[in-house]
């Protein structure tokens, strides 16, 4: 099976603008998550959707939304950027809730 | 809130040295999962563990979980260069459905 796909792998904003990263998860699998990876504050969980359904939310401002498609595709969106959202988005998906999370290779984002 | 700890920050140790890292958390937790992330890469899912004082080998990593479900440790006997990056525990609560990782425990290792 293929593994859990992200696009695209970098991208370079500047503050006050928006961005749109994609996850496709593996095939069969209903459960998407999003995660911030940042050296000082390490793994954040920002969302979890399953079936389409926003099914948990972390403590991220209103600027970080998400959604996830009937295919179990997802995307997540951050507007209004600011410096401190240069991170590595890292997207996860699972069989099913509160199971094993396979990971994408991420999309590094750099806010300048 | 509910917050997974987990120590030391950084090991490093000589090849052939032994490696352990620790998890705690104020409130029992459902399971207890371990991820490794090598430099550059994502994390990979190592195991879980779910039943309290449960203890899991593969190869020259243990896993256990605390007796309480609170608290859970790595260790890996031998250490090799094989063995470099960050490892993280993360742990469902029974509470709530986000996964809480730990901050991780950056290992590397001198041949």
């Amino acid at each position: 099976k293929a593994g859990v796909t992200q696009t695209p792998r970098y991208l370079i904003k500047t503050r006050g603008q928006q961005v749109t990263l994609s996850c496709s998860p593996i095939s069969g699998h209903r459960s998407v998550s999003w995660y911030q990876q940042t050296p000082g504050q390490g793994l954040q969980f920002l969302f979890e959707y399953f079936s389409e359904t926003q099914r948990n939310k972390g403590n991220f401002p209103g600027r970080f939304s998400g959604r996830q498609f009937s295919n179990s595709r997802s995307e997540m969106n951050v507007s209004t950027l600011e410096l401190g959202d240069s991170a590595l988005y890292l997207c996860a998906s699972s069989s099913r809730l509160r199971e094993t999370q396979y990971f994408g290779p991420g999309t590094r984002l750099l806010v300048l | 809130g509910q917050q997974v700890m987990q120590i030391p920050q950084y090991q490093h140790v000589q090849e052939g040295e032994d490696f352990t890292t620790y998890c705690n958390s104020s409130t029992t937790l459902s399971n207890i999962q371990w991820y490794k992330q090598r430099p550059g890469g994502h994390p990979v899912f190592l195991i879980q563990l779910v039943k309290s004082g449960e203890v899991k080998k593969q190869k020259r990593l243990t896993f256990q979980f605390g007796e309480a479900k609170k608290n859970s440790s790595l260790h890996i006997t031998a250490t090799q260069t094989t063995d470099v990056g960050t490892y993280f525990c993360a742990g469902y609560y029974n509470q709530g459905g986000k996964l809480i990782f730990g901050q991780g425990t950056e290992l590397s290792v001198k041949p």
